[in-house]
């Protein structure tokens, strides 16, 4: 079964760090695009790092920029996202999700993990 | 700046049709976007992918009831025979310059 599943959320506090992990099993996580996606409690999806295929392309949400970091164990076929310096306004749950499993268009977000939640708070 | 629009809701009765439209910005209008299914107190679920020329890609085990359909600058979701489990929010979700784009969701109920 294809799947992802992240872990790592926690209550942390204001100006604090939390590495979020997301794994992969039943397909190769390295081969496809990976992004985390966060949903702050009552709000809609925000797209917040994109990690390429190949690892050579990383973008970040301009509110996550310069505090968060994603990056890739192949060999654990997971996916990390480092989140430093965070703010009451990171409280969230985050998602991971490929892009490019069955959508070989490279368009849609198409396999989705379950969430792990973030609280943060001063 | 590269803008999905949606309706903030909907609502139909059980066994009834329901269609939802994602609207894309002026100039971009020949997208492809992706409809995800968030039901309450569960993560999203990709649902398909919808093209311009109204051509959509399903999710794995996506019933017959949800389709897809395209018409200048929206794309449409379509559930047919509706039932409580199609209660939520639901997403609509494009790719643009190195970035995830999300609409702001439908909530959809059932009556």
């Amino acid at each position: 079964e294809v799947q992802l599943v992240e872990s790592g959320g926690a209550l942390v506090q204001v100006g604090g760090s939390l590495r979020l992990s997301c794994a992969a099993s039943g397909f190769t996580l390295s081969s496809y695009n990976m992004n985390w996606v966060r949903q702050a409690p009552g709000k809609g999806l925000e797209s917040v790092s994109h990690i390429s295929n190949v690892g050579n392309t990383i973008y970040y949400a301009d509110s996550v920029k310069g505090r968060f970091t994603v990056s890739r164990d192949i060999a654990k076929n997971s996916l990390y996202l480092q989140m430093n310096s965070l703010r009451a306004e990171d409280t969230a749950v985050y998602y991971c999700a490929s892009r490019g499993y069955r959508d070989y268009g490279l368009v849609s977000f198409d396999i989705w993990g379950q969430g792990t939640m973030v609280i943060v708070s001063s | 700046q590269f803008v999905l629009t949606q309706s903030p809701s909907a609502s139909a009765s059980l066994g009834a049709s329901v269609k939802l439209t994602c609207t894309l910005t002026s100039g971009h209008t020949g997208y492809a976007i992706a409809w995800h299914q968030q039901q309450p107190e569960k993560g999203p679920r990709f649902l398909m992918k919808v093209s311009a020329d109204g051509s959509h890609l399903k999710g794995d085990g996506i019933p017959d009831r949800f389709s897809g359909s395209s018409s200048g600058a929206e794309r449409y979701l379509t559930i047919s025979r509706l039932q409580s489990e199609d209660e939520g929010d639901y997403y609509c979700q494009t790719w643009d310059t190195g970035r995830g784009v999300f609409g702001g969701g439908t909530k959809v109920t059932v009556l």
